[in-house]
């Protein structure tokens, strides 16, 4: 799998949008962008994965560069409970499911009142 | 069910003691995957199940684990003569078989050795 890279940390203020990059330059064709997130020391909860278009779905959107290689997670309206640490994957989509989620070190988000 | 479930939630054991633990994925999903996470942010990928069969077991120590997925049974992983440096929060996964989907996780299992 494409490594990613993330900001160590970031703060955002409760109620406004919290925007999350990540760089995934080796990104391959049949490579998926997905995105997960750890609240304390919970299960990781899938929030989003893409391809190549935007997604958005209830929880997030997902902003991917034209040219793959770098993309945003986008909540829209960032709340307390959205502090955690969230991870940026990238991972083969096709050809079979069963290919390994590879975790990097994430982006830990810290939502202040 | 619709959850991934984990149990036990916590397990102490003393250095040398075996350490076994359960997952019953997602009802219909066909790939289990375990991982170990030492540190908050650091997960190590173990193993991967296709139905009972290994998928990939690349990131798997090659002595004192094993783990199984049985027709009808919650999936298990197994650790032999546990270390200190077996602590750590164990995960489980499991997948839809169709390509592109999602993983989910479960809440983990809290593995403390001392």
């Amino acid at each position: 799998d494409a490594k990613t890279t993330q900001p160590t940390s970031m703060d955002c203020a409760e109620g406004r949008a919290a925007n999350l990059p990540c760089n995934h330059s080796t990104i391959s064709g049949n490579e998926y962008v997905y995105w997960y997130r750890q609240i304390h020391s919970q299960g990781p909860q899938y929030i989003i994965h893409g391809l190549k278009n935007n997604e958005t779905n209830e929880m997030a959107s997902l902003i991917i560069t034209e040219d793959r290689k770098s993309s945003t997670l986008i909540l829209p309206h960032a709340t307390l409970r959205d502090t955690a640490v969230y991870y940026c994957i990238v991972r083969v989509g096709w050809g079979n499911a069963g290919n390994m989620l590879t975790f990097g070190g994430g982006t830990r988000l810290m939502v202040k009142p | 069910g619709e959850e991934v479930a984990q149990t036990p939630k916590h397990l102490v054991r003393g250095e040398g003691q075996k350490a076994k633990l359960y997952c019953a994925p997602i009802k219909g999903h066909s790939y289990v995957f375990w991982y170990q996470q030492v540190l908050k942010n650091e997960f190590k990928f173990l193993i991967s199940f296709q139905n009972e069969n290994v998928f990939d077991e690349t990131g798997m120590p090659k002595e004192r684990f094993s783990a199984k997925c049985l027709p009808n049974s919650p999936c298990s992983l197994e650790i032999q003569a546990t270390k200190l440096e077996d602590s750590a929060v164990y995960f489980c996964a499991s997948s839809h078989h169709r390509p592109g989907t999602e993983a989910f996780f479960g809440q983990g299992t809290r593995l403390t050795v001392v």
